[in-house]
Order: C-alpha cells, then sequence, then structure tokens
C-alpha cells in the first residue's frame, strides 16, 4: 500500500498565481483532511471531507478549496497565493472519524 | 487561549530516564484523544490513542483525566530514538473527523 500521496513535495510560486496541491490515498478512507503547519502554531485544519461529495472548511479555510469527487483523492486549490500562504501541507485520511489519521508526507510551499 | 495547549519544552533526558508529558483542553465536549510523534520535518504519526481507562503500548503509557480536562503520555527506559515532537491532539463531539492539534512537546533524549 502508498498510503497517503502527496504531490508536489516542494514548490515555490509568485504571489497571485493559483495551483493545485494533490492527495490521493489507496485505503479505501472515507475521512481526508488538509493541514497546514506553520512554526508554533501547530498544525490547523484547512479543510475536511467525510466521503466523496462532501466537504467542509476547518479552522483556516480562506484561499482555499477543495472537492471530493472520489474516494481516493482530495486536492486543494489556492486561488491567489499569497506569502501568508508559505507553510507546510499535510493531507490525511482515517477510515472512522475517531479512529488515527494516516499522514501524507508533506508538501512544502513558498509564495514569493 | 489555545484549544489544545501543551509545554512546548525541550525536554532534555538522558537515556533510560522517565519522562512525562501533559496537555490540557478546553472543550470540554471533546470526545476522542491521540497521541501523535513528528519527527524533524516529517508528517506526524499515530503513536497511540488515549482511553478513559488508560492504555499501555510497551514504553508508552497514556493517561485522560476527564474531570480536569488534561492528556498526559508516560515514557519509560528513554531511547535515543525517541527524540520527536509529540503531538497531543483532540477531536471534539460530531465525529466529523475535525482534530485540533497542540503545538506539540518536544523531547530529545541524549546518551
Amino acid at each position: 500500500n502508498a498510503g497517503v500521496t502527496q504531490t508536489p513535495k516542494f514548490q515555490v510560486l509568485k504571489t497571485g498565481q493559483s495551483m493545485t496541491l494533490q492527495c490521493a490515498q489507496d485505503m479505501n478512507h472515507e475521512y481526508m483532511s488538509w493541514y497546514r503547519q506553520d512554526p508554533g502554531m501547530g498544525l490547523r485544519l484547512i479543510h475536511y471531507s467525510v466521503g466523496a461529495g462532501i466537504t467542509d472548511q476547518g479552522e483556516v479555510p480562506n484561499g482555499y478549496n477543495v472537492s471530493r469527487s472520489t474516494t481516493e483523492d482530495f486536492p486543494l486549490r489556492l486561488l491567489s497565493a499569497a506569502p501568508s500562504q508559505t507553510s507546510v501541507y499535510f493531507c490525511a485520511s482515517s477510515y472512522a472519524a475517531g479512529g488515527g489519521y494516516t499522514f501524507g508526507s508533506g508538501t512544502r510551499l513558498t509564495v514569493v | 487561549r489555545k484549544e489544545v495547549e501543551q509545554d512546548p519544552g525541550p525536554f532534555n533526558v538522558p537515556e533510560g530516564a522517565t519522562v512525562a508529558f501533559n496537555c490540557t483542553y478546553s472543550n470540554s465536549a471533546s470526545q476522542s484523544f491521540f497521541w501523535y510523534r513528528q519527527d524533524c520535518r516529517k508528517e506526524p504519526k499515530l503513536l497511540m490513542s488515549v482511553y478513559s481507562s488508560g492504555n499501555e503500548d510497551g514504553r508508552f503509557t497514556a493517561q485522560l483525566n476527564r474531570a480536569s480536562q488534561y492528556i498526559s503520555l508516560l515514557i519509560r527506559d528513554s531511547k535515543l530514538s525517541d527524540s520527536a515532537t509529540y503531538l497531543c491532539v483532540v477531536m471534539r463531539v460530531g465525529n466529523t473527523g475535525k482534530l485540533i492539534f497542540g503545538q506539540g512537546t518536544t523531547l530529545q533524549v541524549k546518551p
């Protein structure tokens, strides 16, 4: 099993550019989430999904969009990148809401 | 006030020592509790779930005190490989899968 796969691993964007961070899992997990991790802030929830076709906002959703058309994929779209979105982004999935989550290896994004 | 609070440390301990971390949470509606481990520049990995009755996994023991709203993690016989950041995580009632992370406690085990 590949687990949770995130691409790309590193990305540099210019302010105003848009891009999509990819996340795919092969464990047939219903629950998927996107987090960002900043120094001194811990991980903060951006968006999450409880199944295909169902998404909701987390703690810091502004500037990001998500969709969940399949169980396997949960892409995160940055609409117009800003320097404040420089961060490490983690995607995670779980078989159940109360279960442990498996994280991808992260995408390190720099916005200049 | 953060919903989940941890002492960021660092905790510097010698090999073989016993070390304990505490974590407090402010939302009494929190339902599920976890400890995750994160190595430098890596993704978090589930260490253990925390149950009301307490639970043990080898050298690791987790306790939950709902009345005082705190969670603890005890590591016995520390190994060099235990050096990492330990993240306290809670999930609110409603089973939405929304995890709330503490800032993490850094442990450095020295020879």
